[in-house]
């Protein structure tokens, strides 16, 4: 267990709907990092936080936004849903500028 | 053609063998480089750290980068049914901590 929660563990909306995803790092974690898994593309980053300040954006499409709250957990929001959104997200977090993060469980989105 | 490539299997090997997992990678800026372990279900874990060229070993498992050919590999020695996973490789260049992943090998060791 790395100590990185995610809720929910599961997600099965339709198209064009909006979904909230989020992630609480592990104590102490300043950094959240937003992953986006998919069978045909793999692993891809989407947007780093830290301490609140965005740090650093991927291949996050103009209709995802993430934020991280005062107490440092952090929200991604999905909307105007597609069926090629279906995938996991995972959140990673470090300490701050590391390449030790660690990952949460992930959340499985699918969209019908 | 993708910055990292990695064959996604699946590789089966029977219990004691030796795994040779690897990735190319085309971008000569990368110099972290880095190998994660995927279960079902779960999220990717850091296994393997290594900076440049060079090995690196840590128990059963040892990271081999080879810059010169743009060549990483992860042996695993004594392979055991829970090293079943996915073993995803991970780099990075000096300008920043974000990763660039491939897309994971999946291996079986079955008894």
């Amino acid at each position: 267990d790395s100590g990185v929660t995610q809720t929910p563990k599961h997600l099965i909306t339709a198209t064009g709907q909006r979904v909230t995803l989020r992630c609480s790092p592990r104590s102490g974690d300043l950094s959240v990092y937003w992953y986006q898994q998919s069978l045909d593309q793999g692993l891809q980053f989407l947007i780093q936080y830290y301490n609140g300040e965005e740090r650093a954006k991927g291949n996050i499409l103009e209709r995802f936004s993430a934020q991280q709250f005062p107490d440092l957990h952090s929200e991604l929001n999905l909307s105007s849903l597609e069926l090629g959104d279906s995938a996991l997200y995972f959140c990673a977090t470090g300490t701050g500028e590391t390449d030790t993060q660690y990952f949460g469980p992930g959340t499985r989105l699918t969209v019908l | 053609q993708k910055e990292v490539e990695q064959d996604p299997g699946p590789l089966s090997v029977p219990e004691g063998a030796i795994v040779s997992l690897n990735c190319t990678y085309s971008n000569s800026a990368f110099q972290y480089f880095m190998w994660y372990r995927q279960y079902s279900r779960k999220g990717p874990e850091l296994l393997m750290y290594t900076y440049s060229s060079g090995n690196k070993e840590d128990g059963r498992f040892t990271a081999q980068v080879d810059k010169s050919s743009k060549y990483i590999s992860l042996f695993i020695r004594d392979s055991q049914p829970s090293d079943s996973a996915t073993y995803l490789c991970a780099m990075r260049s000096g300008g920043s901590y974000i990763p660039t992943f491939g897309r994971g090998t999946s291996l079986i060791v079955h008894p």
